[in-house]
């Protein structure tokens, strides 16, 4: 079936940029979603690239999408500390409203 | 425009019990989806729904059973339960026919005792 895999770390300094890498192999994928989880919080979805894209950019956030190698990245430009929190990358396929996600980055910012 | 809004925000319940969650969707949005999250599982999709009909399911038991309301407010039952069912309820909600644009809301704590 259908999967989502990311790393479960990352640290960066605050003013750093930071990169949190997914990979998913669904080949039906239509869109690819970073969420962000603060504790004791719902998911914020933070943006979303539709299949036939290749990179979006909205304010700090840059994602690269390599339909090729089924690799999505999020860039986070002058992380700060309010950055920390766990990232989900999700893989909507063509199974409705059906989101697959990983299995969350949890971004440490120090000051 | 409000979000998605989901109640109780906690629950304690025993094992062998039943529960109701309740989720209302944004304001116009017909989509109502649900997802379990648990630290071991992650996140898993529960089940979806569409102008008051199940469009799509996951691989959870028959124990877990949802419904639409015609307003698309949205409930989740959970029968017999067992240990295992402690988690993060999570609903997520979305305009049209494609839901491509999923807003959680914050979730429900379900702790089984």
């Amino acid at each position: 079936g259908e999967d989502v895999e990311q790393s479960l770390f990352l640290s960066v300094r605050e003013g750093d940029s930071s990169v949190i890498n997914c990979t998913y192999t669904d080949s039906s994928s239509t869109y690819l979603y970073w969420y962000k989880q603060e504790p004791g919080a719902g998911l914020q979805l933070l943006t979303y690239i539709f299949s036939n894209m290749d990179m979006k950019q909205d304010q700090r956030l840059t994602v690269l999408l390599n339909k090729k190698d089924k690799h999505l990245s999020l860039r986070i430009a002058d992380t700060q500390t309010g950055d920390s929190a766990i990232y989900f990358c999700a893989d909507l396929g063509n199974q409705g409203g059906k989101l697959i996600f990983g299995q969350g980055t949890e971004l440490s910012v120090k000051p | 425009k409000a979000g998605v809004t989901q109640t109780p925000r906690y629950l304690i319940k025993t094992r062998g019990q039943q529960v109701t969650l309740s989720c209302s969707p944004i304001s116009g949005h017909r989509s109502v989806s649900w997802y379990q999250q648990t630290p071991g599982q992650g996140l898993q999709f529960l089940f979806e729904y569409f102008s008051e009909t199940q469009r799509n399911k996951g691989n959870f038991p028959g124990r877990f059973s949802g419904r639409q309301f015609s307003n698309s407010r949205s409930e989740m039952n959970v029968s017999t339960l067992e240990l295992g069912d402690s988690a993060l309820y999570l609903c997520a909600s979305s305009f049209g026919t494609v839901s491509y644009e999923q807003y959680f809301g914050p979730g429900t704590r379900l702790t089984v005792t």
